[in-house]
């Protein structure tokens, strides 16, 4: 099956600093990949939509001034959480899907982000 | 997005079989209805999903109401490994919009 990773599964950092997580596909070509962020004992919740070479697309309450995304290739989404807050301390969850696989989103492990 | 409703906790034995209920009252004729599942500290799994006919594959069966209102993820021999927050989710499958929408989701406790 189709395979997600990402990187680092977790990470510390101070009040202020920025903290860049990504996602792969492994073994396939993603046109979209997906970033979701779950508090705890909380569902997951949409943060935004990234397209190959295109600008994300986030949803509603999320700042995009904050929560930078890039996916410069297929295989490659990266979420970069900027002047992290404790507020900010999450897990966030990435997802990808390519047309050929049919609609499935396949995700990854998670990124557990404790700031300090 | 359509809404699901699922009941927020359910418990079965293990080597029994499991049926997780989720209606779907409002799903449209161009809604897919997907199953995942996220075991604890991990991103969720695809499970399972179907439009109008049964669905089996190795993990699950999906049956599907004949008016499409309500759907029954059916675990055939729960082990522990299936304890699990499990979500019913329908998708649009038309245009370029292929976002999901998680709510509450099942929590499925498996009891030795």
């Amino acid at each position: 099956g189709a395979v997600v990773s990402q990187h680092p599964s977790r990470v510390i950092c101070k009040s202020g600093t920025s903290v860049k997580i990504e996602c792969r596909s492994l073994d396939f070509q993603a046109t979209t990949m997906f970033w979701y962020r779950q508090f705890p004992k909380q569902s997951l919740m949409l943060m935004a939509t990234s397209n190959e070479g295109s600008k994300a697309t986030y949803e509603q309450g999320v700042e995009k001034d904050k929560f930078l995304i890039n996916h410069a290739s297929l295989t490659l989404s990266t979420l970069t959480v900027t002047s992290a807050h404790p507020e900010d301390s999450s897990f966030y969850i990435c997802s990808a899907q390519t047309g050929r696989l049919g609609e499935t989103q396949y995700f990854g492990p998670g990124t557990r982000l404790l700031v300090l | 997005d359509a809404k699901t409703t699922q009941p927020n906790s359910m418990e079965s034995n293990e080597e029994e079989p499991v049926h997780l209920p989720c209606n779907h009252s409002t799903i449209s004729g161009t809604d897919y209805i997907h199953w995942y599942r996220q075991l604890p500290s991990q991103g969720p799994e695809y499970v399972i999903h179907g439009l109008t006919s049964n669905v089996n594959n190795r993990m699950a069966s999906l049956a599907i109401a004949e008016d499409r209102k309500s759907s029954t993820l059916i675990l055939h021999r729960a082990t522990l490994r299936d304890a699990a927050v499990y979500y019913c989710i329908l998708r649009y499958s038309g245009g370029s919009n292929y976002k999901l929408t998680f709510g509450k989701g099942t929590l499925l406790t498996v009891n030795p």
